[in-house]
């Protein structure tokens, strides 16, 4: 079936600019994460969505990030004025229920530069 | 809170050498430890993974067995080749979240 899928694959911005990193999770996952991966370093969590639950947002390293999920599909990750630290690949990943026993099933990412 | 601790590399061997990479993990409780691996252009992926202590995960002749004595979860192989030439991160869930810490990861390189 169909793995998780994220768009833009790659993105160029400027500083101060918004960017908006979209996911498609596997149908039927009930569990989405955001991680972010700079170069040369581990993956940090950013956010996590559970059914209709209150997202876990403790990750988020400013005001300047939010994300949003429609139900249990498709989650948006917004960057507002980003910054040149911001560069990093946006990882998303989905499980099917959040465990702490579930595989967790990574997209391809996406490949922010902010110039 | 839970943490992992890796190994740092990067790791060079000779094709069909033995590798082992380093795991160890402060934990509350006995959460789930998993290894994901990173092939060049590719994304991250579940390479193996243990439930409960003592348990062993194995994959593509990859295995690590989760220690709870000494909190560890090391990665072996018996003989790597150069196709398994990747970044190899440990982790485990924070709490009773399934959201993982992520080691820093060690790039292996096999070399022919």
């Amino acid at each position: 079936g169909a793995g998780v899928s994220q768009s833009p694959s790659n993105k160029v911005t400027e500083k101060g600019k918004d960017v908006e990193l979209r996911c498609d999770p596997i149908s039927g996952h009930t569990a989405l994460y955001w991680y972010r991966q700079r170069l040369g370093q581990g993956l940090e969590f950013l956010i996590y969505f559970q059914g209709n639950s209150a997202p876990d947002k403790s990750g988020l390293p400013s005001d300047r990030f939010s994300a949003e999920r429609t139900g249990e599909s498709v989650s948006t990750l917004t960057i507002q004025r980003t910054q040149q630290e911001d560069s990093a690949v946006y990882l998303c990943a989905s499980s099917p229920a959040g465990s702490i026993q579930d595989t967790q099933y990574f997209g391809p990412g996406t490949r922010l530069t902010v110039l | 809170g839970n943490s992992v601790t890796q190994m740092e590399g990067p790791v060079t061997l000779s094709e069909e050498a033995f590798l082992t990479i380093n795991c160890t993990y402060t934990a509350t409780g006995y959460p789930s430890l998993f290894w994901y691996v990173q092939y060049p252009g590719e994304g991250l992926q579940l390479l193996l993974k243990a439930t409960k202590a003592d348990d062993k995960g194995s994959n593509k002749g990859f295995e690590a067995t989760y220690r709870k004595e000494t909190t560890s979860f090391h990665l072996e192989k018996g003989s790597v080749q150069v196709s398994d030439s990747a970044v190899y991160f440990c982790a485990l869930p924070s709490g009773n979240t399934g959201k993982l810490i992520f080691g820093q990861g060690t790039t292996l390189q096999v070399k022919p």
